[in-house]
């Protein structure tokens, strides 16, 4: 089955800067890719997502590329802001008809 | 609309006991799934569903059975409770199957001593 690896498992940046997260996964036949985000004591929420026809997607300070010779695909926030603290997890699945297989999550903290 | 509603929120068990956990969404989604979430492991599937009266094995199904008698409900039951199983179980469904979009509930935490 897939396997998803995720790192860094934990990352602090200071506010302001940007944060990169890196996935990689095992089945060359994965081709959806979403981002989720949980914060302290909440359900995870889908951030961003990229399917395999795309290399980069953004969405304001959220970017997520892929690269899928290399089967793997990284989520870049820019401009951070104490509120991106929270634990991501990226994740993949063979497209709708799967189920998603879960990275192990970055915990991600901001300093004001 | 609720969406997702997990019940209960929390739950201590002692070894040996039994519970049931209940998912229940008001979507009308056919696909519903079981994680359990641990520290630095993400999000592991327990059981699945691809619609009302059919179940699945996921990456971790020992020690837990599932029901889906309602396409509303999915329901996970522990027959008897174990520590390993201390964790937080959080459910999610999505429409169909041309639908790629998961919606989680928002968790148990169950605790087993």
């Amino acid at each position: 089955g897939e396997n998803v690896e995720q790192h860094p498992s934990t990352l602090s940046v200071q506010e302001g800067d940007s944060a990169v997260i890196k996935c990689t996964y095992s089945d060359s036949a994965s081709n959806y890719f979403p981002w989720y985000k949980q914060e302290l004591g909440k359900r995870p929420q889908l951030i961003i997502d990229i399917r395999s026809n795309v290399g980069e997607k953004k969405d304001q300070r959220i970017a997520v590329t892929l690269n899928k010779t290399a089967k793997h695909f990284s989520l870049h926030i820019t401009e951070t802001q104490p509120e991106d603290s929270a634990v991501y997890f990226c994740a993949a699945s063979r497209g709708a008809g799967n189920m998603l297989t879960f990275g192990g999550g970055t915990r991600l903290m901001v300093k004001p | 609309n609720a969406g997702v509603t997990q019940t209960p929120k929390f739950r201590v068990l002692k070894t040996g006991q039994s519970m049931t956990l209940l998912c229940a969404q008001d979507m009308n989604h056919e696909y519903m799934y079981w994680y359990r979430q641990d520290p630095g492991m993400g999000l592991r599937l327990i059981h699945y569903s691809v619609g009302e009266g059919t179940t699945a094995k996921g990456e971790v199904p020992d020690g837990y059975n599932v029901s889906r008698l309602k396409k509303q409900n999915f329901l996970l039951g522990l027959e008897s409770a174990a520590p390993s199983q201390t964790s937080v179980y959080f459910c999610a469904s999505r429409l169909d199957n041309s639908n790629y979009g998961y919606t989680f509930g928002s968790g148990t935490r169950l605790t087993v001593v």
